[in-house]
């Protein structure tokens, strides 16, 4: 099992929807949670840390579940420029690493 | 800010040739990194520095070196390139975000194609 799974997608969705993702993690070991964007042949951008008690940047919102171990992103009124691989990133405790999920790709439609 | 700056953009080499891939990061972090991410496989470590003087192996370290020349800096080594090392190379540097959370998240370089013949 990987340590952090996500459906690869890709979502297409109009623009306007709204869509989610959801992220798996498998090390209860995990301290940190973020969300990043990538676009296509570029680096990844951080979009948003994942707070315990959930968290909302604009039309974003993140929420996390320790307790089935699984992070989610939620966007809202998709603009096209939303269109992008979404990597979620768990850190663990007591290390310097982070691990990558493969992304979710979505693509937001005229 | 630069931020994280990686040179060069794009290699070509042929098999068995060595090259060094540059990194550098003027945001004062401590930690670095060298991921390599290939089609459906995701962002791969391949080492990290935890701090200046400090290097350790990741998931993937075989047929790599690096060097953490000093805080700011820190090369990726490849002694005897193979098609297999075809892929994007991404450094990042870790440090906490702007606006006072209390954990660290990571900043990427652009990113260096590299093609193995």
């Amino acid at each position: 099992r990987k340590e952090v799974e996500q459906d690869p997608g890709p979502f297409n969705v109009p623009e306007g929807a709204t869509v989610a993702f959801n992220c798996t993690y498998s090390n209860s070991a995990s301290q940190s949670f973020f969300w990043y964007r990538q676009d296509c042949r570029k680096e990844p951008k951080l979009l948003m840390s994942v707070y315990s008690s959930g968290n909302e940047d604009g039309r974003f919102t993140a929420q996390l579940n320790r307790a089935s171990q699984y992070i989610s992103l939620l966007i809202r009124d998709s603009k096209l420029s939303d269109s992008a691989t979404y990597l979620c990133v768990v850190s663990l405790s007591g290390t310097y690493k982070y691990i990558f999920g493969t992304g979710t790709r979505l693509k937001v439609l005229a | 800010n630069a931020g994280v700056t990686q040179t060069p953009k794009f290699q070509v080499l042929k098999t068995g040739q060595s090259m060094t891939l540059q990194c550098a990061q003027d945001m004062n972090h401590n930690s670095m990194y060298w991921y390599r991410q290939d089609p459906g496989m995701g962002l791969r470590l391949i080492y990290y520095s935890a701090s200046e003087g400090t290097t350790d192996k990741g998931e993937v370290p075989n047929g790599y070196n690096v060097s953490r020349l000093n805080k700011r800096e820190f090369s990726l080594r490849l002694e005897s390139a193979a098609p297999s090392q075809t892929s994007v190379y991404f450094c990042a540097s870790s440090g906490r975000v702007q606006g006072g959370q209390s954990w660290e998240t990571q900043y990427f370089g652009p990113g260096t194609r590299l093609l193995v013949l």
